[in-house]
């Protein structure tokens, strides 16, 4: 089975643009989708990004997504960073029967 | 509106056994595929179980043998029994609706404190 890595940690101040990335440790990030997840502190997770790049209805457009075959990575892309953007950020992704998380990336708008 | 409420968590001794609810409303979880997702405290979210419509279930190692998930078409309700419960179990238990790609509805999770 393969895993995803996440920064530990991002910065950017507000007004900014902040990517996160995720990497496939094994098998191809173009062989399933990707997906983005918020979660603010006590509350559950929330779709921010589906299928590598989609944004469900309500997920403003400065949220983007996209994956990178040469790096076997996904990234997530906040432009015009708020306040309210800070959260932990957890990408996911599937294979075989297997549903995987990253370990999740806290973002800090200071 | 679709609503997810997770019900069953509480204080469990080490090789002890407790069954997690969710009832849904706003969608009929025997047409969809459903997911148990867990977060330990402080830490990130990690997949525990799912179910398809057809029935098939699938689990990650780490729980496979002891939990097993279920539902009540009746009761529109999905469960997790979890078995043989060890301190690395304790978390929140969220559930959620698989689209097959996507976990698009989650519940608020329910906390399991597995500790003697």
């Amino acid at each position: 089975n393969f895993m995803l890595t996440q920064p530990h940690s991002v910065s950017e101040s507000p007004g900014k643009t902040v990517t996160i990335s995720c990497t496939r440790t094994s098998g191809s990030i173009a062989s399933n989708y990707v997906q983005w997840y918020q979660q603010r502190p006590g509350a559950s997770p929330t779709t921010v990004i589906y299928e590598d790049n989609r944004r469900p209805s309500g997920v403003p457009d400065r949220f983007s997504g996209s994956i990178d075959s040469s790096s076997n990575s996904a990234s997530l892309t906040i432009s015009g960073l708020k306040t309210e953007d800070e959260a932990d950020y957890y990408c996911q992704s599937y294979d075989s029967n297997t549903w995987v998380f990253g370990g999740g990336s806290k973002l800090t708008v200071l | 509106e679709v609503q997810l409420v997770e019900s069953g968590g509480g204080l469990v001794q080490p090789g002890g056994s407790l069954r997690l609810s969710c009832a849904a409303s706003g969608i009929t979880v025997g047409s969809n595929y459903m997911t148990w997702v867990r977060q330990a405290p402080g830490k990130g979210l990690e997949w525990v179980s799912t179910i398809y419509s057809d029935s098939s279930t699938y689990y990650p190692d780490s729980v496979k043998d002891r939990f097993t998930i279920s539902r009540d078409d009746s009761k529109n309700s999905l469960f997790l029994q979890m078995n043989s419960l060890r301190g690395e179990d304790t978390a929140v238990y969220y559930c959620a609706r698989d689209t097959g790609v996507e976990f698009d509805y989650w519940g608020q999770g329910t906390l399991v404190t597995v500790s003697s």
